[in-house]
């Protein structure tokens, strides 16, 4: 089983500032299956980029997404007071599996 | 735009099951996987499961490999999840998501989610 482990535990930031998170696997992830959520408290997760770079529909482009092998990062390039929430790496494999999360809190 | 909508609140006892539905609505189900996540209080996600509705073949998590056990139903457009043998470190919401393939990249992801079910396992 691929582990995906996700740095800083918690990233304490202003609005406005520029957002690296970084998702780190135990071993090789094609990029085509890694995918990147955001979860807010109460809510699912919501689909950010797929295919390590790939935004999904209705995702503004201050989110992106980079890597390949066992390393990732996603990008938010201006803070935006919506955006502090819950992050999360996952890779499709067998298992899918995600990363513990990065939360994104207002310093 | 399709919806998955899932079943309510359940409160469980230690040894029982709990079955919890996942209604799509709006678009295609059945060629599309739909797969179920957990996140415990305070937890983060952890995949359990999955099943391909027009295949009517289910892959599983190896932790909930005997205990979990997902179906659908194609008339109804519906998913199910039961887990077995609850105990009280299954409390937590349970989350349906649909697998959408992206033929541009060849990748796979969780484009629609459900809006949770939570389960509480307690005496």
């Amino acid at each position: 089983e691929i582990v995906l482990t996700q740095s800083p535990g918690t990233l304490s930031l202003s609005p406005g500032e520029r957002a690296t998170l970084s998702c780190r696997a135990s071993q090789s992830v094609s990029s085509s299956y890694l995918a990147w959520y955001q979860q807010k408290p109460g809510q699912a997760p919501r689909l950010l980029i797929y295919g390590a770079s790939s935004r999904a529909t209705g995702i503004p482009d201050r989110f992106s997404g980079s890597g390949s092998g066992t390393d990732f990062t996603l990008t938010i390039s201006r803070l935006e007071p919506e955006d502090f929430a819950v992050y999360y790496c996952q890779q499709y494999g067998s298992p899918w599996t995600f990363g513990q999360g990065t939360k994104v809190e207002i310093k | 735009q399709v919806q998955l909508v899932q079943s309510g609140a359940e409160v469980k006892k230690p040894g029982s099951s709990v079955k919890v539905s996942c209604k799509a609505s709006g678009g295609t189900f059945s060629s599309y996987a739909i797969s179920w996540v957990r996140q415990a209080p305070g937890q983060g996600l952890e995949w359990m499961g999955r099943i391909i509705p027009i295949l009517g073949i289910a892959n599983y998590a190896q932790k909930f490999q005997g205990r979990v056990t997902i179906t659908a139903d194609k008339s109804t457009s519906t998913a199910y999840m039961e887990l077995s043998s609850l105990r009280s470190e299954d409390t937590a919401v349970y989350y349906c998501a649909r697998v959408n393939y992206y033929d541009s990249s060849g990748s796979y992801a969780f484009d629609i989610w459900g809006q949770g079910t939570m389960v509480t396992v307690s005496s």
